[in-house]
């Protein structure tokens, strides 16, 4: 089974700032990775498929790069509503797995 | 509107039964392969089972396989998990979620998701 390791679990950061987010496969998927963002109480949703493609309606501060076992999601500007936990996700291979994720708190 | 609804969910006692149903609208349910994941409380996502759009292909997470039994309804627009010999560790919140394209072939990511159902399994 392919394992997901995404970093930091967690990290605080202001408005405005570049965030970074890892996620490391533990073999190649190709580009077979989403991400995903959640926020309390709600089901996730989509923001990036296919490693780099924005999800219709996600706003173009997100995007994603990498491709074979790693890969990032970045937000260049962050904004109020993007506090939330970040999921990714590989699709390459059954059994299907998540990141353990990565929670952007307020500084 | 892609619309879906989970239902079914509940109190059980550890080693009894729950059968899930999801509920689609606003698309061509017969088209998309369909999953359950699920989210333990204060933890991560954990993909459960997915299903072809023709129910051909059938697929489980180890810690369900054998207890777990995904199936769907298309002509109902519906999908379904029957859930037995449920243990502590499935309590969670289920969703169901449609594959994120229709092109065929193995996984895929997920959208879009439902609410979520909380399944809770305690003595």
């Amino acid at each position: 089974a392919i394992q997901l390791t995404q970093s930091p679990s967690s990290l605080s950061a202001s408005v405005g700032d570049r965030v970074t987010i890892t996620c490391r496969a533990s073999q190649g998927i190709s580009s077979a990775l989403a991400w995903y963002q959640q926020k309390p109480g709600k089901a996730p949703k989509v923001l990036i498929y296919d490693a780099s493609s924005v999800q219709s309606g996600v706003p173009s501060r997100f995007s994603g790069s990498g491709s074979g076992t790693d890969f990032t999601l970045t937000i260049s500007s962050l904004q109020p509503e993007d506090f939330a936990t970040y999921y990714c996700q590989q699709f390459n291979s059954y059994p299907l797995s998540f990141g353990g994720g990565t929670k952007v708190e307020i500084k | 509107e892609v619309q879906l609804v989970e239902s079914g969910g509940g109190l059980v006692k550890p080693g009894e039964s729950l059968r899930l149903s999801c509920a689609a609208s606003g698309f061509t349910f017969s088209s998309y392969s369909m999953y359950w994941v699920r989210q333990a409380p204060g933890k991560g996502l954990e993909w459960v089972s997915a299903i072809d759009s023709s129910s051909s292909y059938i697929y489980y997470a180890d810690s369900v396989k054998g207890r777990f039994t995904i199936s769907r309804d298309n002509a109902k627009n519906s999908l379904y998990l029957q859930m037995n010999s449920l243990r502590d560790e499935d309590m969670a919140v289920y969703y169901c979620a449609r594959k994120g394209t229709m092109i065929r072939g193995e996984g895929g990511w997920f959208d879009p998701w439902g609410q979520g159902i909380l399944v809770t399994v305690s003595s």
